[in-house]
């Protein structure tokens, strides 16, 4: 049972929008700033959205994150081949003491 | 351009222990915290620790403690990931990352594969 759930997964069609939930408490996303991860098969993964919404320089601005409450969202405006991958949210749990990942989803282009 | 260069693909029995390193190439760590972070096949991402290596102080996850020991070489920039009382379950990549400020993850490691088989 993981502590951010995420739906498992999740689809459109090129050019189309997809949105990504990350449900969480207070105790993580309600106190602090969400970050989330691209991971492509046999990649690391990678840095898609600090902050709650801030994207680094690098990463097209076509994926955007925003947060109310104990909930945060991922979405991808535009959709492309290459955006086929998984998706996790993270935050950290101050009742757990821990980093935590959401339980990831799966974004497929169809 | 600093990068995480990890150490080798491992293959342990069960019970044993494996050590995976983590240098920093092109570069230092500087004041930045290394976490570990691994993915069991089919599974997500679990985080297992994290040190600050300036100054030695590491903190593990729940689910770890007693079984993990994160440390790091400040003059050689190297952290290393310790995984004690191996078991199939633990079949991972392991990753390593640099930690910025907001608690993000901006540099990876490429990912060391340990396989623990009989």
């Amino acid at each position: 049972q993981s502590v951010l759930p995420q739906p498992p997964s999740a689809s459109g069609t090129p050019g189309q929008s997809v949105a990504v939930s990350c449900s969480g408490g207070s105790s993580n996303i309600g106190n602090g700033p969400v970050t989330w991860y691209q991971h492509l098969p046999g990649t690391a993964p990678k840095l898609l959205i600090y902050n709650n919404y801030q994207r680094p320089s690098e990463v097209p601005d076509r994926f955007s994150g925003s947060k109310s409450g104990t909930s945060a969202s991922l979405t991808i405006s535009g959709l492309q081949s290459e955006d086929e991958a998984d998706y996790y949210c993270a935050a950290w749990d101050l009742d757990l003491d821990d980093y935590v990942f959401g339980s990831g989803t799966k974004v497929a282009v169809l | 351009q600093v990068q995480l260069v990890q150490s080798g693909a491992e293959v342990k029995k069960p019970g044993s222990s494996v050590k995976v390193s983590c240098k920093a190439s092109g570069g230092t760590f500087s004041s930045y915290t290394i976490s570990w972070v691994r993915q069991a096949p089919g599974q997500g991402l679990e985080w297992m620790g994290r040190i600050i290596p300036i100054l030695g102080i590491a903190n593990y996850a729940q689910k770890f403690q007693g079984r993990v020991t994160i440390t790091a070489d400040k003059s050689t920039s190297t952290a290393y990931m310790e995984l004690s009382s191996l078991r199939s379950e633990d079949t991972a990549v392991y990753y390593c990352a640099r930690v910025r400020e907001y608690g993000d993850y901006d540099l990876w490691g490429q990912g060391t594969l340990v396989t623990v088989s009989s």
